[in-house]
């Protein structure tokens, strides 16, 4: 067990939905980062949160969007869902600075 | 932008030997941070190593290192005495280094590793 929690593991949605993932991170850390890993696309940046506030953002669409609640745990929330955004989605958490990274199990997304 | 380079869409080796696995990348920071990452057909993603571009020795970590040349931008993971339960996918990836809030990872396409008995 990583520290990091993501919920659901899997989860199948239809075409024109809205799901929300969601990601508890390592006790102690405060930056949660979110990656979306597709065959087409491979492993991309999607944003991050540093102690409830946006840090960066990534290929992130405007479909899709996220936050960090005061308890540092945070959700991504994707919606009007298309075929393509089918994929493993991952939370990853840090205290600090890169080095300390812990990558949860992640989310399979599967839009149908 | 910083960007990382794979070229090796696949690897195979046999149990006991080593394998290099190569890794270039290109980034206009001057401080940054190099990671491997093996990723079995399970779908986790497993730490393996890190070097920091001011480390001045390589990286090391059980059977893994990295063989790191900044002149070069190349951070390649070696892997000596591979097993079966290596076989996997294998991602390089950089970021910056900031103390504060960290950042993200930029990952290169990976490389799978097949090793055979």
């Amino acid at each position: 067990d990583s520290g990091v929690t993501q919920t659901p593991k899997h989860l199948i949605t239809a075409t024109g939905q809205r799901v929300t993932l969601r990601c508890s991170p390592r006790s102690g850390d405060l930056s949660v980062y979110w990656y979306q890993q597709s065959l087409d696309q491979g492993l991309q940046f999607l944003i991050q949160y540093y102690n409830g506030e946006e840090r960066a953002k990534g290929n992130i669409l405007e479909r899709f969007s996220a936050q960090q609640f005061p308890d540092l745990h945070s959700e991504l929330n994707l919606s009007s869902l298309e075929l393509g955004d089918s994929a493993l989605y991952f939370c990853a958490s840090s205290i600090r600075d890169s080095y300390g990274y812990t990558f949860g199990s992640g989310t399979r997304l599967t839009v149908v | 932008a910083q960007k990382i380079t794979q070229t090796q869409p696949g690897m195979f080796v046999q149990e006991k030997e080593a394998v290099t696995l190569d890794c270039t990348y290109d980034t206009s920071d001057q401080s940054y941070g190099l990671f491997w990452y093996k990723q079995p057909s399970s779908g986790e993603m497993i730490f393996l190593i890190y070097q920091g571009s001011y480390d001045e020795q390589n990286a090391t970590e059980g059977r893994y290192s990295l063989n790191f040349q900044k002149a070069r931008k190349s951070a390649n993971l070696v892997i000596s005495a591979s097993q079966l339960g290596d076989s996997a996918m294998y991602f390089c990836a950089i970021s910056r280094e900031e103390k504060q809030a960290g950042t993200a990872l930029i990952f290169g396409k990976g490389t799978t590793l097949s090793v055979s008995s």
